[in-house]
């Protein structure tokens, strides 16, 4: 009964392709984020949903853009892969629940990653 | 602005022995401090979170971790290293109205030696 899912765990594509990364939680929580973290392990938030809506966009190039369809799910998408895209890409939720307000201390559940190798 | 340094990006202990992971925080803001762990090929889990209340908090698989404004410092401490706490481990910020932002150190790997 995975909290945060992310498809798929491993994608593997030629630079210029453009490719999507899926996330659903189902813990009902208000905002997601999505995250990079790079070959050295450094973690960076890219982006943040609260309730569909854009609150967070981090200085990430134009060819990422994330999409949530509903609260539960916040997809990514990436135009013109380049080979510095290759990265493990997480997504996280915050709890909070609708109506409640999230807080900043609440805390952030973490998909499993999917790992991006752009060739 | 809000910045973490992890100090050591490597730290090797043998079992039973005293675990000790540094975090110095940076913030502009009353700081709201975390501590999570990666093991290989996963997701992140928390571990513990400082939120203004008690600066010593206490979280799971006998982790602990002591906020010192003075120091600004929120160290991970663990009494007797387990083999399965073999992860790398990382320290993160964030303040009110950030929108849960956090903001990550570089990370800790550590290693149990048997």
């Amino acid at each position: 009964d995975t909290a945060v899912s992310q498809t798929p765990k491993y994608l593997v594509t030629q630079m210029g392709n453009d490719k999507s990364i899926k996330c659903e939680q189902n813990l009902g929580h208000d905002t997601m984020y999505w995250y990079k973290q790079d070959s050295k392990k450094f973690l960076k938030i890219m982006f943040s949903y609260n309730n569909k809506e854009l609150i967070i966009n981090e200085t990430v190039p134009n060819r990422f853009s994330p999409k949530s369809p509903d609260k539960a799910h916040l997809n990514l998408h990436i135009n013109s892969l380049e080979l510095g895209d290759s990265a493990v890409y997480f997504c996280a939720s915050r709890s909070g629940t609708s109506g409640g307000g999230a807080l900043s201390t609440d805390t952030q559940y973490f998909g499993p990653g999917t790992r991006l190798t752009v060739l | 602005a809000q910045s973490v340094t992890q100090l050591g990006s490597h730290v090797s202990v043998s079992e039973g022995a005293l675990v000790l992971l540094r975090c110095n925080y940076s913030s502009s803001v009353p700081p709201y401090l975390f501590w999570y762990v990666q093991y290989p090929n996963q997701g992140l889990q928390l571990l513990l979170k400082y939120t203004s209340a008690a600066t010593l908090v206490k979280g799971i698989n006998g982790f602990e971790a002591e906020f010192k404004k003075s120091e600004t410092s929120f160290h991970l401490t663990k009494p007797s290293a387990h083999m399965s706490d073999a992860a790398e481990y990382f320290c993160a910020v964030t303040g009110r109205n950030q929108g849960g932002k956090l903001i990550f150190g570089q990370g800790t790997e550590l290693s149990v030696k048997p």
